[in-house]
């Protein structure tokens, strides 16, 4: 089956750590993007990878860090830089157009200990 | 810039009423607009989208949406509710020169019986 999968479901971040999130995806698309989504703010972009080796940053990308070294793969770190990194963050693929639909993984609940 | 607001963060229907969620969009150039839907812990799924062509457009589960251009709105619609639809949907937007998706708040919709 083709999709996207994020693993581990839920994360435990203990203070001063750094945690990483893994994505996946096997659809062949060119563009990666991962998301933070909070209560009642909608999904918030953190970054974006157009294509392998290249990626940019979102709208809150500090206290994060990623790689793009695979086309399949697009990991995300958060830094003991990030001080609420209490969320639920989710990484999508499209084909990279604009139009283009951006399908998601399962998600990742990170909670601090 | 593109942004996106979505009147009404709970909406409550009884069970086999209508369904109106509403999107208001901004942008200065022809929008590419989104639908989609996540159940609890999970992560989203495309309703339904309009990129060109047809401005009433129909999605998966019996729902539609119709871009009017003159009112800068894409309101998602289904004529009668089910207790399946529970969840909260995103409206989103963007456009040719841009390689973000913005999406808005979010909506809740409770269905009773």
């Amino acid at each position: 089956d083709g999709g996207i999968t994020q693993s581990p479901k839920y994360l435990f971040r203990k203070e001063g750590q750094n945690v990483t999130l893994s994505c996946e995806q096997n659809l062949n698309h060119d563009a990666m993007y991962w998301y933070r989504q909070d209560p009642g703010q909608g999904l918030r972009l953190i970054y974006y990878s157009q294509i392998v080796n290249d990626f940019q940053k979102g709208d809150i990308a500090e206290g994060y860090s990623v790689s793009r070294e695979k086309k399949e793969s697009f990991p995300l770190t958060v830094t003991s830089a990030q001080k609420n990194p209490t969320a639920f963050y989710l990484c999508a693929s499209s084909m990279g157009q604009p139009q283009e639909t951006q399908y998601f993984g399962p998600g990742t609940r990170l909670l601090v200990l | 810039a593109q942004s996106v607001t979505q009147l009404g963060s709970h909406v409550s229907v009884s069970e086999g009423a209508l369904v109106l969620l509403r999107c208001n969009y901004s942008s200065s150039v022809p929008p590419y607009l989104f639908w989609y839907v996540q159940y609890p812990n999970q992560g989203l799924q495309l309703l339904l989208k309009y990129t060109t062509g047809a401005t009433l457009v129909k999605g998966i589960n019996g729902f539609e949406a119709e871009f009017k251009k003159s009112e800068t709105s894409f309101h998602l619609t289904k004529p009668s509710a089910h207790m399946s639809d529970a969840a909260e949907y995103f409206c989103a937007v963007s456009c040719y020169n841009t390689d973000k998706l913005i999406f808005g708040t979010g909506t809740r919709l409770q269905v009773f019986p």
